[in-house]
């Protein structure tokens, strides 16, 4: 049974640009969140997708903006890349109908120059 | 500002030693979540407790709820190294909501 799975591992990008993560919840579940977690901090919510729809939002600017297909797969997209969007992006699944517990995936570690 | 105030941020002891993580709130949670996180990868869950005053024992692990779940603690029990890591606690109000995270507590054990 595979995991949370996130692609791509690592990304470098250039102020200014855009970039999109992709998230592969665990089998069965059908929920997808996104986090935010800077060097040497706890992780900070961003968004909630459920039946392809945001559900949730934390305190992120529009830039950031995501995305669920059928499939319960996920994208986050964020434009206009500033230094500071650099961190380690977790996604996490859980199953809506089931329990409170979330899980994470590796992790994508952007680093904007 | 972290809802979730975790202590200490860093501890530092030997083999076979104990050692308590503590993670305070000022709101109330309906579960909270207690992971640990390795350099580079992402949080794994360890635990999760739900009712007020529950404990629960995961090996040399526990994990307590407060009885008026706003807080939690997490002990270990003969530290080994393999316990190194960064120890997070999240705090959800309702199932399936967001998780509100602690700063983390990072712990070294060394041998």
């Amino acid at each position: 049974d595979a995991g949370v799975t996130q692609s791509p591992t690592h990304l470098i990008k250039t102020r200014g640009q855009q970039v999109t993560l992709r998230c592969s919840p665990k089998s069965g579940h059908d929920t997808v969140s996104w986090y935010q977690q800077a060097l040497g901090q706890g992780p900070q919510f961003i968004f909630q997708y459920y039946e392809e729809e945001e559900r949730q939002r934390g305190n992120f600017p529009d830039r950031f903006s995501g995305h669920q297909f059928p499939n319960y797969s996920s994208e986050l997209n964020v434009n206009a890349l500033l230094l500071g969007d650099s961190a380690l992006y977790l996604c996490a699944s859980s199953a809506q109908a089931l329990s409170y517990e979330q899980y994470f995936g590796p992790g994508t570690r952007l680093t904007v120059t | 500002t972290q809802l979730l105030e975790q202590s200490p941020q860093f501890l530092s002891i030997q083999e076979g030693e104990n050692l308590t993580v503590y993670c305070n709130s000022s709101s109330v949670f309906s579960s909270l979540q207690w992971y640990r996180q390795e350099p580079g990868e992402g949080p794994v869950l360890l635990v999760t407790v739900v009712t007020g005053g529950e404990v629960k024992k995961l090996k040399r692990l526990t994990f307590q709820f407060g009885d008026a779940r706003k807080d939690s603690s997490l002990h270990i029990t003969a530290a080994q190294p393999g316990d190194t890591g960064l120890y997070l606690c999240a705090g959800e109000r309702a199932a399936g909501n967001k998780l509100t995270f602690g700063g983390g507590t990072r712990v070294l054990v060394k041998p």
